[in-house]
């Protein structure tokens, strides 16, 4: 079936450290990737989103490339700032019909 | 412009209950999704609504049903409720029609079972 699995978190890190967070998935047909962020008292937002294989989605300084022969979509930044503190959800749609992930959360501290 | 609201923000209900759940979405919007949240199973997509008719749907039972009225608000009913219905259930809006739109969430409804 189709499915998106995405690392375990709590995710901490230092004020402009690198991140990385993995995102795989399993899919029939040409799915899309999504990233989606919560912060803090906020609801859901799309954070970037990528509609075919070798596409790099890019928002905020994040970035992820749909890479179709691993099947993954890792959300990259360089450079994190305390703002980035939220919680990071991969999501794929195909066949009309959304995956999430569990979601991960990040805190960055100062 | 305002946002999408969802109410109530919280419910208690016992099981065998049924309950209705609301979301207004963004002015102009007339799509509308909604999504069970849970930390166990995470976010997953229960049904679409466009222009008043269901469009896209899930992988939930018949006792999760919605509709969608003539102004685009949208309602979700679920009915013999259990244990396991606990959850966060958010609702998104677009400005049309399919998931692929970029979605709009509120804030949750967070329905707790007893």
């Amino acid at each position: 079936g189709n499915s998106v699995t995405q690392m375990e978190g709590p995710v901490t890190l230092s004020e402009e450290a690198f991140l990385t967070i993995n995102c795989t998935y399993t899919a029939t047909g040409y799915p899309s990737l999504f990233w989606y962020v919560q912060y803090p008292g906020e609801g859901l937002q799309l954070l970037l989103k990528a509609t075919k294989a070798d596409d790099k989605g890019s928002n905020k300084g994040f970035e992820a490339t749909y890479r179709k022969e691993t099947t993954s979509f890792h959300l990259e930044k360089g450079s994190v700032q305390v703002s980035d503190s939220a919680v990071y959800f991969c999501a794929l749609i195909t066949g009309n019909q959304f995956y999430f992930g569990t979601g991960t959360s990040l805190t960055v501290i100062p | 412009k305002a946002g999408v609201t969802q109410t109530p923000r919280y419910l208690i209900k016992t099981r065998g209950q049924q309950v209705t759940l609301s979301c207004s979405p963004i002015s102009g919007h007339r799509s509308v999704s909604w999504y069970q949240q849970t930390p166990g199973q995470g976010l997953q997509f229960l049904f679409e609504y466009f222009s008043e008719t269901q469009r896209n749907k899930g992988n939930f039972p018949g006792r999760f049903s919605g509709r969608q009225f003539s102004n685009s608000r949208s309602e979700m009913n679920v009915s013999t409720l259990e244990l396991g219905d606990s959850a966060l259930y958010l609702c998104a809006s677009s400005p049309g029609t399919g998931i692929y739109q970029p979605q709009h969430f509120g804030d949750g409804t967070r329905l707790s079972i007893l």
